[in-house]
């Protein structure tokens, strides 16, 4: 079992469409989770940490469940320029005296067509 | 300044070459670490320098060497490779090394071909 699972897409969505991306993952003793959304060649950003209680920036929520190991995304009103990979990332509780590790699901691809 | 760069952007080389990657980065991150992406994968990790210690080595073939001349400059020397390491070679850097679970920000890469 990989140790991040993400939907395999892709989303074909219409513009104005609500879409929701899942992710669970594997190692309860993680501590912080993350989507990042890469473009086609260009590097992974971040486009938001997600937090226990629940976290919105606009047009993107994101939802954890510490309990179930799930995290979530959800897109509303789709613009096209949302098109791209969004990567769950979990950064698990590292060794001792190691920087935690960044680990990514697959990627789930997004094209939102006009 | 608040971003990681990359040079080169591109490479190609020959499986007898040698070369050197660059990643730099001056937000006073203390972390930094080299990962290899492969289309349609998502990026894997190779090494991690934290306070300018090697910290973790992912298994990485010795082909590949790593080094951290100081807090804002990362190299990999490249030699002997195959065509299939054939990538985009991505640096990223977090704000503080040792116990850290900061979010990572990414250079561009640097797309690397084997001939």
């Amino acid at each position: 079992r990989k140790e991040v699972e993400q939907d395999p897409g892709p989303f074909n969505v219409p513009e104005g469409a609500t879409v929701a991306f899942n992710c669970t993952y594997s190692n309860s003793a993680s501590q912080s989770f993350f989507w990042y959304r890469q473009d086609c060649r260009k590097e992974p950003k971040l486009l938001m940490s997600v937090y226990s209680s629940g976290n919105e920036d606009g047009r993107f929520t994101a939802q954890l469940n510490r309990a179930s190991q799930y995290i979530s995304l959800l897109i509303r009103d789709s613009k096209l320029s949302d098109s791209a990979t969004y990567l769950c990332v979990v950064n698990n509780e590292p060794g001792s005296g190691n920087t935690g590790k960044l680990i990514f699901g697959q990627g789930t691809t997004l094209q939102v067509k006009p | 300044d608040t971003e990681v760069t990359q040079t080169p952007k591109h490479l190609v080389m020959g499986m007898t070459n040698k070369k050197s990657l660059k990643c730099e980065q001056h937000m006073g991150h203390r972390a930094m670490y080299w990962y290899k992406q492969k289309a349609k994968k998502p990026p894997e990790l190779m090494f991690v320098y934290s306070y300018e210690k090697l910290s973790i080595n992912e298994s990485v073939p010795s082909r590949f060497s790593p080094e951290c001349p100081n807090s804002s400059l990362l190299n990999l020397h490249l030699h002997a490779l195959q065509p299939e390491d054939s990538a985009l070679y991505l640096c990223a850097s977090t704000p503080r090394g040792g116990l850290s679970y900061n979010e990572q920000f990414f250079g561009p890469g640097t797309r690397l071909t084997v001939l």
